[in-house]
């Protein structure tokens, strides 16, 4: 079937601009999760999803950043006002329902900030 | 605090040789899993393999085995005939047990390279 999808795979945006990132689960995947990857950081832990609620915030870097899921399936990160920090590759996953259940990979979306 | 040691930065092996990546974790859970995760170049994260702290049995999958070892809070990767394929980074990952989270805590990652 198909894997967890997300777009857009590429992103350059301007200092101060907002951005949406979507991530599309695998169908019946009840957990989702974001991570970002940047250089001299490794794999961050954004924000986990269980339904359309959010127990997990605590990877957040700041209120810049937002998340929410609908229909317990899509979700969509949204950062306002970016920062050159901010340029990473963002990685979605999902998983099913249940704990320590692994985790299926998104492509990411490479996010640069000029 | 949990946390995820891949010391190695980056290997690099001839075609055909045998190579162990190392993974060191620590947490005060009793209950855990651990996971390997491949990064080929193209960039999407491919699961391996998941273990539970109860299982201590090494596991094979074709070229593929790995060594749990909870006295030396371990979990290595052993590639056996290394093929060019297996190029890639590879990532250790611990659960956080934590209450409402199912986060995976990440090493570092080792690069891979296998040359031919």
């Amino acid at each position: 079937g198909a894997g967890v999808s997300q777009s857009p795979s590429n992103k350059v945006t301007e200092k101060g601009k907002d951005v949406e990132l979507r991530c599309d689960p695998i169908s019946g995947h009840t957990a989702l999760y974001w991570y970002r990857q940047s250089l001299g950081q490794g794999l961050e832990f954004l924000i986990y999803f269980q339904g359309n609620s959010a127990p997990d915030k605590s990877g957040l870097p700041s209120d810049r950043f937002s998340a929410e899921r609908t229909g317990g399936s899509v979700s969509t990160l949204t950062i306002q006002r970016t920062q050159q920090e901010d340029s990473a590759v963002y990685l979605c996953a999902s998983s099913l329902e249940g704990q320590y259940n692994e985790q299926y990979f998104g492509p990411g979306t490479r996010l640069t900030v000029t | 605090a949990q946390k995820v040691t891949q010391a190695q930065t980056e290997i690099s092996v001839v075609e055909k040789e045998d190579v162990t990546l190392d993974c060191v974790y620590e947490t005060r859970d009793t209950t855990y899993y651990l996971f390997w995760y491949k990064q080929p170049p193209s960039g999407e994260l491919v699961f391996l393999i998941r273990r539970n702290s109860f299982d201590e049995q090494n596991e094979i999958s074709g070229r593929y085995s790995w060594n749990f070892q909870k006295s030396t809070s371990s979990f290595n990767f052993t590639i056996t005939a290394s093929q060019v394929v297996d190029s890639a980074v590879y990532f250790c990952a611990l659960s956080d047990f934590s209450p409402n989270t199912d986060k995976l805590i990440f090493g570092t990652g080792t690069r891979l390279q296998v040359f031919p």
